[in-house]
């Protein structure tokens, strides 16, 4: 079976210092892979998502990027922290490069930035 | 692209009662809809889907209506105990590859 593994749960960061959040999913090929933040009580906003090793988009501008340097390892990063980076970050995956289904997310990380 | 509204926001029942959450899509060649339930701390966990080719899907408590014409999705759960308690979301694909999500349903279920 498939499973997704993300991590830190939870981080505290100053403002300035970097950042490096990681997503591995098992059980599975060449998914699709996607990033989200989520404010306190808020939606879903897309970050990044991932069709392929190498192949990222970026859905808004920001102070983050996104690496995909295997398969199913996809790392969310930042040179400088804002405090307007502080959020709930979701790693998600689904099958297939046509299909927009069975989004499967991680568990999260609450990132605070002080 | 695929927009996605939905409502209400809040939604506050009482055990046993029955709770619905309605969701409009605009893309009308759409044809996969997802519910997502997401409990406090946690990330969104799925918890029904719906194809195009069907009018409603049923599981237990829960079930997912579609109604192709009017471009509008819903959620119903039945028999409501305080473990439905979270916050819904509904989605639509918004291109091959990428769903997009609605705004979310806050449920609160009261004793």
């Amino acid at each position: 079976s498939q499973t997704i593994h993300q991590w830190p749960a939870t981080l505290v960061q100053p403002v300035g210092s970097p950042l490096s959040l990681e997503c591995t999913v098992e059980g599975t090929s060449n998914p699709n892979l996607y990033w989200y933040r989520q404010a306190a009580g808020r939606g879903l906003q897309l970050l990044f998502y991932s069709v392929g090793i190498g192949q990222i988009s970026s859905e808004v501008p920001q102070n983050l990027s996104a690496s995909r340097p295997q398969d199913r390892q996809f790392i969310l990063s930042s040179k400088k922290l804002l405090l307007s980076d502080s959020g709930f970050y979701l790693c998600a995956w689904s099958i297939g490069r046509l299909r927009a289904e069975g989004y499967t997310f991680g568990s999260g990380t609450r990132l605070t930035v002080v | 692209g695929e927009n996605v509204e939905q409502h209400p926001s809040t939604l506050s029942v009482q055990e046993g009662d029955s709770a619905v959450i309605k969701c409009t899509y605009s893309d009308s060649a759409s044809n996969y809809f997802p519910w997502y339930k997401q409990e406090l701390g946690k990330g969104p966990q799925l918890i029904i889907d719906i194809r195009s080719n069907v009018g409603e899907k049923k599981d237990q408590r829960i079930a997912v209506t579609l109604n192709k014409t009017a471009k509008h999705f819903s959620l119903h759960i039945t028999e409501t105990q305080p473990e439905d308690s979270a916050v819904y979301f509904c989605a639509a694909p918004w291109t091959a590859s990428k769903l997009t999500f609605g705004t979310g349903t806050r449920l609160q279920v009261t004793l």
